[in-house]
């Protein structure tokens, strides 16, 4: 599975916008963009996950550029609840065990 | 709800005792998967099962054994022969169909293992 480089750390004010980046330059034609979130102490929570187009859902949206090289998380209103470590992670979409691998995310910092 | 239930939330072992935590999904969801947690570190897949009575070894399945006699359950036993057992271990279930890259996996809550 290809890797992502994620910044360590972001801060965001509360009620903006949080983008979040993420490269995945060696990403292959079949593989996912997941993006998952983890609050201290919890399970990992999905977010959104997308092959070339953008999405949208009710929690975020995924921008991934023309050549799927990189990507970008948009939480649109994001609150103090939001803070947490975001992971970006691409996956094969068949022909491995599906497993997830979580490199080491960026820590989202929403202040009020 | 539908969802992934571990317990228990908190569990303490001794030298040389296995443990063994629970995992139920009431998402109908075929594939399972337990993971591994250290601090500050990402997660390291253990086991994974595509169907009941079937299971596949992770990354680090040395010292861990499991089940999966029922779809909705997956129990992950941590053995004496686990020499650093002390982690956050993590279940997860997904769908199975429309292959693995477009079925997010959903996770518990996790189950905190510490040694006395």
């Amino acid at each position: 599975d290809a890797k992502t480089t994620q910044p360590p750390s972001m801060d965001c004010a509360e009620g903006r916008a949080a983008n979040l980046p993420c490269n995945h330059s060696t990403i292959s034609g079949n593989e996912y963009v997941y993006w998952y979130r983890q609050i201290h102490s919890q399970g990992p929570q999905y977010i959104i996950h997308g092959l070339k187009n953008n999405e949208t859902n009710e929690m975020a949206s995924l921008i991934i550029t023309e050549d799927r090289k990189s990507s970008t998380l948009i939480l649109p209103h994001a609150t103090l609840r939001d803070t947490a470590v975001y992971y970006c992670i691409v996956r094969v979409g068949s022909g491995n065990t599906g497993k997830l691998i979580f490199g080491q995310g960026t820590t989202l910092q929403v202040k009020p | 709800d539908g969802g992934i239930t571990q317990s228990p939330k908190y569990l303490f072992r001794k030298e040389g005792q296995n443990v063994t935590l629970s995992c139920e999904q009431n998402l109908n969801h075929d594939a399972m998967y337990w993971y591994r947690q250290d601090p500050g570190q990402g997660l390291r897949l253990i086991y994974y099962s595509q169907i009941v009575n079937d299971f596949q070894k992770g990354d680090i399945a040395e010292g861990y054994s499991v089940s999966r006699e029922k779809k909705e359950s997956f129990p992950l036993t941590v053995t004496s022969a686990q020499k650093n057992p002390t982690a956050f271990y993590l279940c997860a279930s997904s769908p199975l169909g429309g292959g693995w890259g477009n079925q997010p996996q959903h996770f518990g809550d996790g189950t905190r293992l510490s040694i006395l």
